[in-house]
């Protein structure tokens, strides 16, 4: 079945940097890629998501970039602020039998002000 | 449009008990997966139910089961619980096949 690995379990930036976070996925056949960010106490929120047949995609400070062959997308967030810090899932979608997300183990972002 | 909605929000229960958590979809969504979180294995797929057929299952032992209504709510129903079966339980509601909208969770702690 699916994999999906992320990188890294936390990470710490000043306010106003760049974070990044990386997934790699292991099923080939998977073709949709959403990312999840949730608060403390609270549900998880889709920020963006990216479909197989586009390379990256991209709202305002947050962009998701895809590589097919490589089987990894990536989330980048621009300019952070305070408000960003948040656990950060990706997840795969793998369509064999209906609608089941596979998720990365999640990234705790920290953003200091 | 309302966004999905699990009752109830937190249970307590203890070792043996069963338990069942529901979950209203988005108007108009058909499809209600559930997801059980825990710090440990963070975010697992229990299964998928779609026009009150069970499409997919992930790996949870048959204490495990769930059921969709003809309106599209669903409920999931955990028995001879255990004191590992301590997590957030979430569902999500789709529209689409693939676009997931998550319900705030149930909390729910065996003791």
């Amino acid at each position: 079945g699916e994999n999906v690995e992320q990188h890294p379990s936390t990470l710490s930036v000043q306010e106003g940097d760049s974070a990044v976070i990386k997934c790699t996925y292991s099923d080939s056949a998977s073709n949709y890629f959403p990312w999840y960010k949730q608060e403390l106490g609270k549900r998880p929120q889709l920020i963006i998501d990216i479909r197989s047949n586009v390379g990256e995609k991209k709202d305002q400070r947050i962009a998701v970039t895809l590589n097919k062959t490589a089987k990894h997308f990536s989330l980048h967030i621009t300019e952070t602020q305070p408000e960003d810090s948040a656990v950060y899932f990706c997840a795969a979608m793998t369509k064999e039998y209906g609608n089941k997300l596979v998720f990365g183990a999640g990234t705790i972002l920290r953003v200091k002000s | 449009k309302a966004g999905v909605t699990q009752t109830p929000r937190y249970l307590i229960k203890t070792r043996g008990q069963q338990v069942t958590l529901s979950c209203s979809p988005i108007s108009g969504h058909r499809s209600v997966s559930w997801y059980q979180q825990t710090p440990g294995q963070g975010l697992q797929f229990l299964f998928e139910y779609f026009s009150e057929t069970q499409r997919n299952k992930g790996n949870f032992p048959g204490r495990f089961s769930g059921r969709q209504f003809s309106n599209s709510r669903s409920e999931m129903n955990v028995s001879t619980l255990e004191l590992g079966d301590s997590a957030l339980y979430l569902c999500a509601s789709s529209f689409t096949e693939e676009t997931q909208y998550f319900g705030p969770g149930t909390r729910l702690l065996v003791l």
